[in-house]
């Protein structure tokens, strides 16, 4: 299984709601990444776990809240978004830390009305 | 910190060969990392390289300079569904190299 998996695809909340972007890898990677890229720009980094701790926030609002329940398992917990956080949330995984090969999900396309 | 530099857009025909630049400054370099990503889509790995050199892979090959801080993306032979946006990513000194810093994406266009 080379594959890492996100859920939902799409997903449009209002700025009072709670919801969670879930992501899922089978590889035994020990590196796992949540990314927010919005449209015709790269990837913006926003949390990295290693070994299922936190380590490192790229000063992200805590209306974004990462959650690593285990090895294989990455949430992304939202609540009391703004309307420009709408963008495509990507989960990556790689073997582990400062490797140039990740493996990315196909994203969850989140729009905040 | 870090800066990439590739071109936003690059237009080519069907069957032709593409070369893609980035050039990079760092305070450290560790390699060169190519992703793919078409229009609502993933971004997929296509290429890392630490040493000087080129690696080739099928129809893509990846060429890196370290003492130019340059690298390229070649596309030979090249199809429509090549058509997707092309980014080169350094790992970042910042952060102790642990994770990826992405250029701004060079936008491939393939015409019949």
């Amino acid at each position: 299984d080379t594959e890492v998996t996100q859920t939902p695809k799409h997903l449009v909340m209002g700025m009072t709601n709670k919801k969670s972007l879930k992501c899922e890898q089978h590889m035994g990677h020990r590196a796992m990444y949540w990314y927010k890229q919005k449209a015709k720009k790269p990837p913006e980094l926003m949390f990295v776990y290693s070994y299922e701790k936190l380590s490192i926030n790229e000063s992200v609002p805590s209306r974004f809240s990462p959650e690593c329940p285990n090895s294989s398992l990455l949430n992304l917990h939202l609540h009391a978004l703004q309307p420009e956080d709408s963008a495509l949330y990507l989960c990556a995984s790689s073997q582990d830390l400062g490797r140039g090969e990740q493996f990315f999900g196909p994203g969850t396309r989140l729009t905040v009305l | 910190g870090q800066s990439l530099e590739q071109p936003s857009e690059v237009t080519a025909v069907e069957g032709a060969i593409v070369q893609i630049n980035c050039t990079y400054q760092t305070s450290g370099f560790y390699g060169l990392s190519w992703y793919q990503q078409h229009d609502g889509g993933a971004p997929t790995f296509l290429s890392y390289n630490a040493l000087d050199g080129l690696e080739e892979t099928g129809r893509f090959s990846s060429f890196l300079s370290r003492s130019d801080s340059y690298g390229y993306l070649l596309l030979q032979e090249l199809q429509m569904k090549d058509s997707a946006s092309y980014f080169c990513a350094v790992r970042d000194p910042d952060s102790g190299y642990s994770t990826l810093t992405f250029g701004k994406g060079t936008m491939l266009l393939v015409s019949p």
